[in-house]
């Protein structure tokens, strides 16, 4: 069974552009989460998904980040304009049930310059 | 959610046994301890899940005391393809939400 992936695994942009990464749960997984790690931080949550609606959308830093999920499947993040301190990894991951093993992705790396 | 503590960092050799502490003073009682585990440009991956005394799976052992105020993670004979960053959660699944919250993690070298 394939598991959780990302798309790119690395973007580098200039500030002001936009980015959209991508993640596509493991298939039935209803519960989609984003994640982040900026330089020398700690992993975040950003928000968490559950099929198509955001159950918890606390941990999105400002409204340059829109995230979606159309049809409850794969979901996109969108960093729109990006600031030099986006930079830094995104992860995704999905569960079956509300639990705390989550399955993540390798993360995308992104590189604002 | 309980704020951890680990330590930075620690090493190790083949073969040996690894234990990892952590600290979780404010556990509340709803609380369950989680630990992940990640390897250099990869997701974190769910190692084992606790609640109290002791579980243990294919991979580790987690032992919890009475007052749950600490858990140590256990690794038996690790290997070098044990060395990564190994995180402590403590979090209420009863809650509307099961986002983690990861702290600095424990960084282990495994030495041949």
């Amino acid at each position: 069974e394939a598991g959780v992936t990302q798309f790119p695994s690395h973007s580098v942009i200039e500030k002001g552009q936009t980015v959209t990464l991508r993640c596509d749960p493991i298939s039935g997984h209803d519960n989609l989460y984003w994640y982040r790690r900026v330089m020398g931080k700690e992993i975040k949550f950003l928000l968490h998904f559950v099929k198509e609606s955001k159950q918890d959308e606390s941990g999105m830093p400002n409204n340059r980040f829109l995230a979606e999920r159309t049809g409850g499947t794969y979901s996109t993040l969108k960093v729109q304009p990006a600031e030099l301190e986006d930079s830094g990894v995104y992860f995704c991951a999905s569960s079956q049930d509300r639990d705390y093993e989550q399955y993540f992705g390798p993360g995308t790396r992104l590189t604002v310059t | 959610l309980a704020k951890t503590t680990q330590p930075i960092s620690m090493d190790s050799y083949e073969g040996q046994e690894v234990n990892i502490t952590c600290s979780h003073n404010n556990i509340a009682t709803n609380d369950y301890i989680t630990w992940y585990q990640q390897f250099p440009s990869q997701g974190p991956r769910f190692i084992i899940q606790g609640y109290k005394t002791k579980v243990t799976n294919e991979v580790a052992s987690l032992f919890i005391p009475a007052d749950r105020k600490s858990s140590t993670l256990s690794l038996p004979r690790v290997s070098l393809s044990d060395t990564a960053v190994y995180y402590c959660l403590v979090g209420d699944l009863s809650y509307n939400t099961d986002k983690l919250i990861f702290g600095t993690g424990t960084r282990l070298q495994v030495f041949p």
